[in-house]
């Protein structure tokens, strides 16, 4: 079974507005982490925002804020005020506490900013 | 020099031929990743070394060979590819493998297999 899902493929969005990414996950652990990455077209991945499963509040970081909710288990990135480096591949990723060192990348979303 | 390095950025090799992926962290960190990123397909993790430890081999197979040597550097080494191995390969290093540190990714070597 899919661990992440990212449903968008692919996202267009104009310049200066804000855009919400989808990520839905599935663990049965209750203690977990949740990521997310942006992907330039030169390869790179840049982590972006981080939310722990027993966080109470949503993560921030600038311009990029986390809708976490729990009991839906989604974590979908909100990029405010777009601007046109923001064109990349987005990844949305989680960490179990299982043991394993594994983390788990979802299909990922393009997103494309209009001028 | 900063964060994560790849070298090389660009390989092209035939089916016989043996090469290296060499990945560099600055950062400290004590555990590190190799991913495969074929288009259209989730990033799929490859091995995990915790403390220069193997602790993941996610069903590699045997033509590609990974090496630690210390928690700064790390290796893969390619022998007998096949295209469907033609792919970007991405180095991570983390703090420690069991925490919830992000990853730290290197830009990738882009590999064509003729």
């Amino acid at each position: 079974a899919q661990k992440i899902t990212q449903t968008q493929p692919g996202m267009f969005v104009q310049e200066k507005e804000a855009v919400t990414l989808d990520c839905t996950y599935d663990t049965s652990d209750p203690s977990y982490g949740l990521f997310w990455y942006k992907q330039p077209s030169s390869g790179e991945m840049i982590f972006l925002i981080y939310q722990g499963s027993y966080d109470q509040q949503n993560a921030t970081e600038g311009r990029y804020s986390l809708n976490f909710q729990k009991a839906r288990k989604s974590a979908n990135l909100v990029i405010s005020a777009s601007q046109l480096g923001d064109s990349a591949m987005y990844f949305c990723a989680m960490r179990e506490s299982t043991g394993t060192y594994k983390y788990i990348f979802g299909t990922g979303t393009r997103l494309k900013v209009l001028a | 020099e900063t964060g994560v390095t790849q070298t090389p950025r660009h390989l092209v090799m035939g089916m016989t031929n043996k090469k290296s992926l060499k990945c560099e962290q600055h950062l400290g960190h004590n555990a590190m990743y190799w991913y495969k990123q074929s288009a259209k397909k989730p990033l799929e993790l490859m091995f995990v070394y915790n403390f220069k430890e193997q602790t993941e081999n996610n069903s590699v197979p045997s033509r590609f060979s990974p090496e630690c040597p210390n928690s700064s550097h790390l290796f893969l080494h390619l022998h007998t590819l096949q295209p469907e191995d033609s792919a970007l390969y991405l180095c991570a290093s983390s703090q420690a493998a069991g925490s919830y540190q992000p990853q730290h990714f290197g830009d990738g070597t882009r590999l064509s297999i003729l």
